[in-house]
């Protein structure tokens, strides 16, 4: 079993939609909860980042951590086509010597 | 003012040829990292140096070694190459807070 599962999609959603990303994980020594953003050709680029549970926004983006059912997600209000990309999820655990932990990523398609 | 570049971004070559990836970032990181994404977008991590120190060295063949020669930069040299080792490498920095930031990837191609 991997420590990080992530549903692959593809996920095709209208212009304005709400879009839920989700990641689960098996290690409850997992305390870094990170995502990321890759368009087609270019490299992951952190959209954002959280410690332990609760939640974290920033603008259109809400992460969520419930370390109890070690589930993620990532929420997108009012999508727009320039979302479209694949989102990853990433862990580590404290004192590893930054190491981190990749779900196999979405992709999300938003329609206009 | 790029914060992690590679070189190249484009790799055509040869089976049995050898080949370098460089990567420099200027954010004053003490962690660089070298992952590999194969055409299913999996980021399987590869090495990791600290302060030009190996910490991570996973299940890789020893055809590919990696260097630090100081903090700021982490190079990838690949003997051999196989048809299997075409993919996207990528380099990435850390701080010390779990965040990574990654280059823009190196598209290697073995024919």
């Amino acid at each position: 079993q991997k420590e990080v599962e992530q549903d692959p999609g593809p996920l095709s959603v209208p212009e304005g939609a709400i879009v839920s990303l989700n990641c689960t994980y098996s290690n409850s020594a997992f305390q870094y909860f990170m995502w990321y953003r890759q368009y087609s050709r270019k490299g992951p680029e952190l959209l954002m980042y959280t410690y332990s549970s609760g939640n974290k926004e920033d603008g259109r983006f809400t992460a969520q951590v419930d370390k109890s059912s070690k589930y993620i997600s990532l929420f997108i209000r009012d999508s727009q086509p320039s979302d479209s990309a694949t989102y990853l999820c990433a862990m580590s655990k404290e004192n590893t010597g930054n190491q981190f932990y990749f779900g196999t990523g979405t992709s999300l398609t938003v329609i206009p | 003012d790029t914060a992690v570049s590679q070189t190249p971004k484009y790799l055509v070559t040869q089976m049995g040829n050898d080949k370098s990836i460089k990567c420099e970032q200027n954010l004053g990181h003490d962690t660089m990292y070298w992952y590999k994404q194969d055409s299913k977008k999996f980021l399987k991590i590869m090495f990791s140096y600290n302060n030009k120190e190996l910490i991570i060295n996973e299940t890789v063949p020893n055809r590919f070694s990696p260097k630090s020669p100081d903090k700021a930069h982490l190079n990838l040299h690949i003997n051999s190459l196989e048809l299997g080792d075409s993919a996207v490498y990528f380099c990435a920095s850390s701080p010390r807070t779990h965040e990574q930031y990654f280059g823009p990837g190196t598209r290697l191609t073995v024919t």
